[in-house]
């Protein structure tokens, strides 16, 4: 049972332009999500979070964006640049945990979406 | 410089044996965790640790073991049992604060022949 979906396997786009990554969830105990990017032979490092109580969260030229109603986030970059080519993981957490929260790293991650960016 | 260190990068083994990961930290973090990544699928947690000499199982623990005698490193032991052992292995930890995020290594390809 996949509880966080990347539909997309991959994702190609033009340097300076729009990327869009999507992420879909089922259960409604979630109450944390964060996007990860992971470069080849690497371990993935975190880019941004977001929390249930916001729908939206800006960091630099990256935006999650929360629907919970949909269980839908969204990652923007803007505007995308060649070093951004990598896997994108988004993941949730909450789930029911007595505590809750990435403090245990109890994380459900998506299958990830390979984005391309073409200079 | 803090960070994880999981060594090797590579590994090889024949089946049927047992073969051990080392992940080190020193963010000086209560908290580390063990996930495979398998091709095509995401990150899927096989043990984490709260704190020394505690752990528990993730999702997909069977086949694995753990040990926490230290604060600094969490060791994960693939063992002859685990069915299909051939993945990259990742260590994580994290701090204390409610949500923060995890800090991974750079993996482990354990492939096993």
């Amino acid at each position: 049972d996949q509880q966080v979906k990347q539909n997309s396997p991959s994702l190609s786009v033009q340097e300076g332009r729009i990327s869009i990554l999507n992420c879909d969830y089922t259960n409604s105990m979630f109450d944390y999500f964060l996007w990860y990017k992971k470069y080849p032979a690497e371990g993935p490092t975190f880019l941004i979070s977001i929390s249930s109580i916001k729908d939206k969260n800006e960091d630099g030229r990256f935006t999650v964006f929360l629907n919970k109603s949909a269980k839908h986030l969204s990652l923007h970059i803007v505007p995308s640049q060649p070093g951004d080519s990598a896997v994108y993981f988004c993941a949730a957490s909450g789930g029911g945990e007595p505590s809750g929260g990435t403090s245990y790293g109890k994380l459900t991650f998506g299958q990830g979406t390979i984005l391309t960016v073409h200079p | 410089d803090g960070g994880i260190t999981q060594s090797p990068k590579y590994l090889f083994r024949k089946e049927g044996q047992n073969v051990t990961l080392s992940c080190e930290q020193n963010l000086n973090h209560d908290a580390m965790y063990w996930y495979r990544q398998d091709p095509g699928q995401g990150l899927r947690l096989i043990y984490y640790s709260q704190i020394v000499n505690d752990f528990q199982k993730g999702d997909i623990a069977e086949g694995y073991s753990v040990s926490r005698e230290k604060k600094e490193s969490f060791p994960l032991t693939v063992t002859s049992a685990q069915k299909n052992p051939t993945a990259f292995y990742l260590c994580a930890s994290s701090g204390e604060a409610y949500n923060s995020p995890l800090h991974f290594g750079n993996g482990t390809r354990l492939t096993v022949t």
